[in-house]
């Protein structure tokens, strides 16, 4: 009864390194999420995808890239990691958009020095 | 500009209702509003949702003002464990995306 799973659960980076956060889900549910927290605020949305082989942009997407292969897994990309990312990052997939809840994972926590 | 408006913080004792408020003004006719808490250092679960009536389950309850600019999530006999942080968030159809507020962090005396 897995859910949603992310890996790494703990990651350290440097300034302008490269790194992909994943993202796997075993409810074959179309839509999945990411979404980043920073300390004492809520969710924002990263991108999202409707289904394998279509995502699209949240409210914060400038520095993230994407993609959607399969319908179980939605990896994060970060290509030249800035400070400004250091945040705990949130996978979620529903199965439907909107009227079904999601289910998260239990994050993966980022800090960039 | 905030979708979605939670006082920042309210306290409730053990085995007594609480009455969790929610401002969203902008709220059209398609979107859904939907309640999840997060617990320290997990991730968001969800509690409950609605469109347009009010709706109960074996968690809470959801109270939808008549005019949708707010609502109010309810739980019955608090308990320690229902002491976290609960997020009313939007589901702008016309946009195809959910908004999470800051959230209200609830405190449960014993």
């Amino acid at each position: 009864n897995a859910g949603v799973t992310q890996t790494p659960k703990f990651r350290i980076l440097k300034i302008g390194q490269s790194m992909t956060l994943q993202c796997a889900q075993d409810m074959n549910h179309n839509y999945m999420y990411w979404y980043r927290q920073d300390p004492g605020m809520g969710l924002k949305l990263i991108y999202y995808s409707v289904g394998a082989g279509i995502t699209d942009k949240g409210e914060v997407p400038n520095g993230y890239n994407v993609s959607r292969s399969t319908t179980e897994d939605f990896p994060l990309r970060l290509e030249l990691a800035a400070p400004s990312q250091t945040s705990v990052y949130f996978c979620a997939s529903s199965s439907l958009l909107g009227n079904q809840p999601q289910h998260f994972g239990d994050g993966t926590r980022l800090s960039i020095l | 500009d905030a979708k979605t408006t939670q006082p920042n913080s309210m306290e409730s004792n053990e085995e007594e209702p609480v009455h969790l408020p929610c401002n969203h003004s902008t709220i059209s006719g398609t979107d859904y509003i939907h309640w999840y808490r997060q617990l320290p250092s997990q991730g968001p679960e969800y509690v409950i949702h609605g469109l347009t009536s009010n709706v109960n389950n074996r968690m809470a309850s959801l109270a939808i003002a008549e005019d949708r600019k707010s609502s109010t999530l309810i739980l019955h006999r608090a308990t320690l464990r229902d002491a976290a942080v609960y997020y009313c968030i939007l589901f702008i159809y016309n946009f195809n995306k959910f908004y999470f507020g800051s959230g209200t962090k609830l405190n449960v005396k014993p």
